[in-house]
């Protein structure tokens, strides 16, 4: 199956600050979704993103499928922005692949 | 806005009770899905469901069984519940056209003693 590594593992910021979170992925896809975990265990829906690139107020998401990686970046960071950050590779028919994710904290 | 609810947000068992865990979606959606959340391990998939009364094993299918008789809803059944089944149950529900953008519901924290 589609091996899913994502970086930093972890990452601590200031609010105010700028991110970017990097995905990469090891066979084509045919779609590519960011979701933000919440700290109650929502999943919430960031970008369904196979190609190209999307913005999304202060969120963008860039992937690049010749190459295999995905990007998100997050401006002027806030506290509410705290939780997991998965990117998620899926198969035609649906079948998404998760990795470990990347935990991000804002410190007031 | 897409929908998708469960039936608790918490749930507390005793080994060897029968568990069932609803998901109702409200977008028409043809494809339906029942992930398992664990510490270290990530987001599992358990089954799926592509039509009515239609099912597929996901990655870690032993000790349930699912149920889908409408198209809006998808049961999660674990026949004789056992501690090593205590986890968060995440649902989630697709289309099946090209645009398959998965959509989660709330979890059930579910605790077997």
């Amino acid at each position: 199956g589609i091996q899913v590594e994502q970086s930093p593992p972890d990452l601590i910021l200031q609010e105010g600050a700028n991110s970017t979170l990097r995905c990469n992925f090891s066979d084509s896809v045919n779609n590519l979704q960011w979701f933000h975990q919440n700290p109650w265990g929502q999943l919430i829906n960031l970008f369904y993103i196979p190609s190209g690139t999307k913005q999304n107020g202060r969120l963008s998401a860039t992937t690049v499928a010749t190459e295999r990686y995905s990007l998100l970046y997050i401006s002027s960071s806030q506290t509410t922005d705290s939780g997991v950050y998965f990117c998620v590779p899926g198969t035609s028919y649906g079948k998404l692949t998760f990795g470990q994710g990347t935990i991000l904290t804002v410190h007031p | 806005d897409v929908k998708v609810t469960q039936s608790s947000r918490y749930l507390v068992k005793r080994t060897g009770e029968k568990v069932f865990l609803e998901c109702v979606q409200d977008m028409d959606h043809e494809n339906m899905f029942w992930y398992r959340q664990d510490p270290g391990l990530g987001l599992r998939l358990i089954y799926f469901s592509y039509d009515v009364k239609m099912k597929e094993k996901g990655d870690i299918p032993e000790g349930y069984s699912v149920s889908r008789e409408k198209k809006e809803r998808f049961s999660l059944i674990l026949e004789s519940a056992s501690t090593n089944q205590t986890s968060m149950y995440l649902c989630a529900s697709s289309t099946s056209g090209t645009n398959n953008e998965q959509f989660f519901g709330p979890g059930t924290r579910l605790t077997v003693l």
